[in-house]
């Protein structure tokens, strides 16, 4: 919505520039992760997924990066252009049957300068 | 085009009033999900359902109830609204368990 940036950290880049967005997870037994960005006014919308026997996938002008070692993620976004301005979310999920859990990152703000 | 909407954009309630957020989903998914959303707090699932008539509560469900009825709606139940529950709320849909969400465009919701 329009008021989920507030409060949030900011990555302020120049258009034409690659971003990097980081998202330090809680739990090293989590399973599956999923970027998710969300613009002004709508809901949050998939971006890219990977499963933690990966380190890396890449989709269009998006890779996601995952270091277990240090519970680490990170969403690359190249060539940056004005329609990336949004807010970005991590999620981390735990698959354990009737236990599994999501747990969403409090989420960065990306604004894209011209 | 693929799509999950929610019956209101805005809404504005009294204290103590019985509030009903409504959620639709045209994918015939299986999950659906409830969450608020509240600034510097991110997404918190409130309660999800794996199927009709079956929901497990999630993270924050003190305050709220679901009915799902059938596969492709799924309603949030605030029997007596609190000014608490002034937020912004998602109803989200997936094929897959907590795999990827298909989200609506929120409800913002004021409790004077």
């Amino acid at each position: 919505g329009e008021s989920v940036g507030l409060h949030l950290p900011t990555l302020s880049v120049q258009e034409g520039d690659n971003s990097i967005i980081n998202c330090a997870y809680s739990n090293s037994a989590s399973d599956y992760f999923i970027w998710y960005k969300q613009e002004s006014g709508k809901g949050p919308q998939f971006i890219i997924d990977i499963r933690s026997n990966m380190d890396k996938r890449q989709g269009q002008r998006v890779t996601v990066l995952l270091n277990k070692t240090v519970k680490h993620l990170s969403l690359q976004i190249a060539a940056t252009q004005p329609g990336d301005s949004a807010v970005y979310f991590c999620a981390e999920i735990l698959y354990t049957g009737a236990n599994s859990k999501l747990t969403f990152g409090k989420g960065i703000t990306l604004s894209v300068r011209p | 085009d693929v799509k999950v909407t929610q019956s209101s954009r805005y809404l504005v309630k009294r204290t103590g009033e019985k509030v009903f957020l409504e959620c639709v989903q045209d994918m015939d998914h299986e999950n659906m999900f409830w969450y608020r959303q509240d600034p510097g707090l991110g997404l918190r699932l409130i309660y999800f359902s794996y199927d009709v008539k079956m929901k497990e509560k999630g993270d924050i469900p003190e305050g709220y109830s679901v009915s799902r009825e059938k596969k492709e709606r799924f309603s949030l139940i605030l029997e007596s609204a609190s000014t608490n529950q002034t937020s912004m709320y998602l109803c989200a849909s997936s094929r897959v368990s907590y795999n990827e969400q298909f989200f609506g465009p929120g409800t913002r919701l004021t409790v004077l």
